[in-house]
């Protein structure tokens, strides 16, 4: 069975640029995650979906970072314009149901000059 | 708001002793979960501990949730370098988000 599937590995870009991530979860896994983990820190939840609605995006920086998951499957993380706390790994899991076991991708790190 | 206090956060011993992470809460978690994050890759689940004094065992790493269900623990016997990495706690709320320690980043010297 594939795992969760996560692009690119690596950015860099410079603070006040775009950058899109991209999520593949794992097949019939219902429930997507978004998390930030900063350097020493453990994951930080960004948006939660079931779906293709939105559970909780309550810790999601709506002035710059947009997620979507239009056909319920695949999904992609936006950020508009870049900071320099930005700079962090962006994590996706998935789930089949809320209850269940999460499984990760290898994540995308992002650096920001 | 939750929080899961991780420590030590940083642990470097040499192969063979053994060690003990710590995971503590003042909130009550319906489970608690143990993951290992290795450079480049996401946290990868090693158990997850759901009763109140439940003990797992998983070869030479031991798990317990605290009779209060707001910490654990986990116990390496004979450290080996392979063990090296990131281990995370995760307490499981009412809505089954995860709340996440920072982590002890453990390093296993030959």
């Amino acid at each position: 069975e594939a795992g969760v599937a996560q692009s690119p590995r690596y950015k860099i870009i410079e603070k006040r640029q775009s950058v899109a991530f991209w999520c593949n979860p794992i097949s019939g896994h219902a429930t997507l995650y978004w998390y930030q983990q900063i350097l020493g820190q453990g994951p930080k939840l960004l948006i939660q979906f079931q779906n293709n609605g939105v559970v909780d995006d309550s810790q999601l920086p709506k002035d710059r970072f947009s997620a979507e998951r239009l056909k319920g499957v695949d999904s992609t993380l936006k950020i508009q314009p870049a900071k320099l706390e930005d700079s962090a790994v962006y994590l996706c899991a998935s789930t089949p149901g809320l209850a269940d076991t999460q499984y990760f991708g290898p994540g995308t790190r992002l650096t920001v000059l | 708001t939750q929080l899961l206090e991780q420590s030590p956060q940083f642990l470097s011993i040499q192969e063979g002793e053994n060690l003990t992470v710590y995971c503590n809460s003042s909130s009550v978690f319906s489970s608690l979960q143990w993951y290992r994050q290795e450079p480049g890759e996401g946290p990868v689940l090693l158990v997850t501990v759901v009763t109140g004094g439940e003990v797992k065992k998983l070869k030479r790493l031991t798990f317990q949730f605290g009779d209060a269900r707001k910490d654990s623990s986990l116990h390496i016997t004979a450290a080996q370098p392979g063990d090296t990495g990131l281990y995370l706690c995760a307490g499981a709320g009412s809505n089954y988000q995860l709340i996440w320690g920072a982590g002890t980043k453990l390093i296993i010297k030959p």
